[in-house]
């Protein structure tokens, strides 16, 4: 069954740095999102993404974050300069038609841990 | 503002025997979908069931069924003949139409005991 990839599975990193976390989505799949989960809390919407645009973001996307789809294959979430409070597991899920019409389908994450 | 409450962060149920997850939500739209995910302890979060905001038939899933309740803000999760397998943590989402954009509760951990 196809299955959305994401690497690294666990990225450490100095804060102020530039991290970018991958995602592979299905490949017929055409919305990408992003999320994030803070340890022990909810699931926090960040993005979403189609026809190669955000279609979607929430307060917490700001300026620091930024998605792009480089290859037609990869979907990649870009943090610029990574704050403590960026310390999270993300998520990446994909779906074939708009997400209330179709299921999502989620990574395993990446965990991030900003030091 | 759109948000998602789960009350339960923790809940046991004996195998075999039925449970059920609560989850409110608030909101002023009137078109939007409601959504119970599953994390098992391996992280990728899988759909379980899901509910049209329009339709006042409660969507059932073999064992997993939903009790909603639009005017009280309600989407419960009923769990029958509980499994090892459904021990996970279980998230409550909401989706308004035409926008492409989830709000998740902070999901209720549920043991099941042999």
């Amino acid at each position: 069954e196809p299955e959305v990839t994401q690497t690294p599975s666990h990225q450490v990193t100095q804060m102020g740095q530039e991290v970018i976390l991958r995602c592979v989505p299905i490949s017929n799949h055409l919305y990408f999102y992003w999320y994030r989960q803070i340890l022990g809390q909810k699931v926090e919407f960040l993005v979403s993404f189609y026809n190669n645009e955000i279609s979607e973001k929430s307060e917490i996307f700001d300026d620091q974050f930024s998605v792009e789809r480089p290859d037609g294959s990869n979907f990649t979430l870009k943090i610029r300069s990574t704050k403590l409070e960026d310390s999270a597991m993300y998520f990446c899920a994909s779906c074939s038609g708009g997400a209330y019409t179709d299921t999502q389908y989620f990574g395993p994450g990446t965990r991030l841990t900003v030091l | 503002a759109q948000t998602v409450t789960q009350s339960q962060p923790e809940m046991s149920v004996q195998e075999a025997e039925t449970v059920t997850l609560s989850c409110t939500y608030d909101t002023s739209e009137s078109d939007y979908y409601l959504f119970w995910y599953k994390q098992p302890p391996s992280r990728q979060m899988i759909l379980v069931i899901r509910q049209e905001a329009y339709k006042q038939q409660n969507a059932t899933e073999n064992r997993f069924s939903v009790n909603f309740q639009k005017a009280a803000k309600s989407f419960s999760l009923k769990i029958s003949d509980s499994q090892l397998g459904d021990a996970a943590m279980y998230f409550c989402a909401y989706h308004i139409y035409n926008f492409n954009k989830f709000y998740f509760g902070s999901g209720t951990k549920l043991n099941v005991k042999p």
